[in-house]
């Protein structure tokens, strides 16, 4: 079974500082991981996967999320965070084990807002 | 525009009433996914296609829902007997099954919001 958590329901930060949204996995093979965001009233916008190779994955926007497997993490970041960032951030996880789901299980999201 | 394209945008229907909602994922893409989304929830599964496949389903996806994708290009999301419960954000997704690595990542439509009054 694959899942994912997201422990902070909302993360507050000032433009311009460093961001950063926390996202655990659970998954019985090898993990495939997502950060997707959502403003309101919108689908899902793709930010970023990681899949194999280097650990810290960059994606738009200037976001990136770091890979760590004894952690069973995949936090999201950004340095320098802009009051357009504000939105909903959903980490999703796929096992890649032999017979794992093609389906990825999304988190229920953090909140993240910036304050100018 | 070549992104996965959801109608209607928005659907208010009473309680006990049938509705449909379309898909039409990215063209090249042969998985689709249907979700639900709550209000402070993160997307729920419901459904899955390979091509024109469904393989697998949710045990959120009721007797009264049903999904199609014939010839393995657009979908349809079909809810009978409506209830208030039903009301939620229903997206689509879509994406191109390769080799291990490769475009993994779905892409989502905007979403159909249904309120069932």
């Amino acid at each position: 079974a694959q899942s994912v958590a997201q422990p902070e329901d909302q993360v507050n930060v000032a433009e311009g500082n460093p961001l950063t949204v926390k996202c655990t996995y659970s998954v019985s093979g090898n993990p495939y991981l997502f950060w997707y965001v959502q403003y309101p009233n919108r689908g899902l916008q793709f930010l970023l996967k990681y899949i194999t190779g280097d650990n810290l994955v960059k994606g738009s926007y200037g976001f990136e999320a770091e890979f760590n497997k004894s952690q069973t993490s995949f936090h999201l970041k950004k340095p320098s965070a802009l009051v357009s960032d504000s939105a909903l951030y959903f980490c999703a996880v796929r096992d890649f084990a032999s017979g794992g789901s093609y389906i990825p299980t999304f988190g229920r999201g953090t909140s993240l807002i910036v304050h100018p | 525009d070549t992104g996965v394209s959801q109608n209607p945008r928005h659907k208010i229907t009473k309680r006990g009433q049938n509705v449909t909602f379309r898909c039409d994922p990215i063209s090249e893409h042969n998985r689709l996914y249907w979700y639900r989304q709550t209000l402070g929830q993160g997307p729920e599964f419901l459904t899955y296609f390979q091509n024109e496949a469904q393989l697998e389903k949710s045990r959120l996806l009721s007797d009264r829902f049903s999904a199609e994708r014939p010839k393995g290009s657009f979908s349809t999301l079909e809810i009978q007997r409506t209830e208030q419960g039903d009301s939620a954000m229903y997206l689509c997704a879509s994406s191109l099954g390769g080799p291990i690595g490769a475009n993994t990542e779905a892409f989502f439509g905007q979403g159909t919001r249904l309120t069932v009054v």
